[in-house]
């Protein structure tokens, strides 16, 4: 149950895209379609932007895309806003039917 | 409106227990898998453990096996976490989260989150 892999920063300037990727192993990421991306802004709760690697929930604006490939998935935001500068984590079900979460990403708008 | 509060967070000492509990409301609770996450200070998001919508499946992270037991009670839209045996390394703040058809579904609701301290 080892926690999926992120980078620890990335940033960008207001309108640029940027990508977070999150690397698991072939018992979470590389085994289900069941990858979900959540946005902390300090002091808040976690808020869910994607679910099942590219679906966004009803309110979530266009501008996050997710995608994933083998044991890897990733985020892309497009058009960074000041908002958007939070912590993201992903997260995946895995093999023993529990859930694990990703290092973390704390983006930077510049 | 949904609502997810959590109560029963304090200071405890090494070895202790605490009990968490989680109240629902604004959505049908008896639906949904429920799940506690935690959130040390200044580091990541950490699953602990999730319930099936009638109790009869529970998961829980390694680290957590054997001491915590999380439950429900769908007559009083609420989620519970007992912790017995606690360590300093169990201090964080305790997220209720949910919202999900199966074990594997994305946590679509979260609570505001209570802080357990375990300390001498």
């Amino acid at each position: 149950q080892s926690a999926l892999t992120q980078p620890a920063s990335v940033s960008g300037s207001p309108g640029q895209s940027i990508t977070i990727s999150c690397t698991g192993t072939s018992s979470d990421v590389g085994a289900y379609t069941y990858v979900s991306w959540y946005q902390q802004h300090p002091g808040k709760a976690p808020k869910l932007m994607i679910y099942d690697v590219n679906n966004r929930p009803s309110g979530v604006s266009n501008r996050f895309s997710g995608s994933k490939s083998g044991n890897t998935a990733s985020l892309t935001i497009s058009g960074l806003q000041a908002e958007d500068e939070a912590d993201y984590y992903c997260s995946s079900y895995t093999s023993s039917s529990t859930q694990v979460f990703g290092t973390g990403t704390k983006v930077t708008v510049l | 409106e949904v609502q997810l509060v959590e109560s029963g967070g304090g200071l405890v000492q090494p070895g202790g227990s605490l009990r968490l509990s989680c109240a629902g409301s604004g959505f049908t609770f008896s639906n949904y898998w429920m799940s506690w996450v935690r959130q040390a200070p200044g580091k990541g998001l950490e699953w602990v453990a999730n319930i099936k919508q009638d109790g009869s499946e529970k998961y829980y992270v390694d680290s957590v096996k054997g001491r915590f037991t999380i439950s429900r009670d769908n007559a009083k839209n609420s989620l519970y976490l007992q912790m017995n045996s606690l360590r300093a390394e169990d201090t964080a703040v305790y997220y209720c989260a949910g919202g999900g058809y199966s074990g594997s579904s994305p946590l679509v609701y979260w609570g505001q989150g209570t802080l357990v301290t375990v300390s001498s």
